[in-house]
């Protein structure tokens, strides 16, 4: 399968702490995305990271990408209950036009 | 919230039917995209219209079909259906051509239940 894996696959914190999320995929990408998923809606985009790109930031949010582990990884500061939700890591392999989404993390941030 | 929306909300059908969804892509954006949600699991990418043109399919049989109107919008259609086709089915959006590079802007989802 070209689907990325999450890890964890679920995550609970404290309210102010720092959430941590990890992301591996199989094969080259042109990029990779977190998307992020309350109740089982519709997902909303977080932020993209292209494959010549190492860290990239959007607020509280802060993404890495290491092409030669292939994995990725989203850190959340100073976490909020509003945070609490699934987030996905989504990966567009070279030559593929559509999204390949892991598995998921489900955060849990407690006020 | 995104400028994509879909319809139904929520559909309950019997196995054997069939289902027609359908999705209003944001405005400007060409190119659509539909994935399949299990419960707990990460969305599947079912296929994709670029300008009214099937622009890759994922592993899903030929009773998953599609179309893309002039308007951009789509409709994704499930014939004889089956239980394990119970799922949220997630539209997406997309300015760039081909939907190669950039984000993806999700609807809201239609939840199926097959009974």
């Amino acid at each position: 399968s070209q689907q990325g894996e999450e890890d964890p696959q679920a995550l609970s914190i404290q309210e102010g702490e720092n959430a941590t999320m990890n992301c591996s995929y199989k094969t080259s990408i042109n990029n990779l995305q977190w998307y992020r998923q309350n109740s089982g809606r519709g997902l909303v985009h977080l932020i993209l990271i292209r494959s010549n790109e190492r860290e990239k930031h959007s607020g509280r949010l802060r993404v890495t990408l290491d092409t030669s582990k292939k994995s990725s990884s989203l850190l959340i500061t100073a976490s909020r209950a509003a945070d609490t939700a699934s987030y996905f890591c989504a990966t567009v392999f070279v030559g593929a036009n559509n999204l390949f989404f892991g598995t998921g993390t489900r955060l849990t941030v407690i006020p | 919230e995104t400028g994509v929306t879909q319809s139904p909300t929520h559909l309950i059908k019997t196995r054997g039917q069939q289902v027609t969804l359908r999705c209003s892509s944001q405005s400007g954006h060409n190119t659509v995209s539909w994935y399949q949600q299990a419960l707990g699991q990460g969305p599947q990418f079912i296929f994709q219209y670029y300008r009214e043109e099937e622009n890759g399919r994922g592993n899903f049989p030929p009773r998953f079909s599609g179309l893309q109107f002039p308007n951009y919008s789509s409709e994704l259609n499930v014939n004889a259906l089956e239980l394990d086709d119970s799922a949220l089915y997630l539209c997406a959006s997309s300015p760039s051509a081909r939907g190669r590079e950039g984000e993806q802007y999700f609807g809201p989802g239609t939840r199926l239940t097959v009974t």
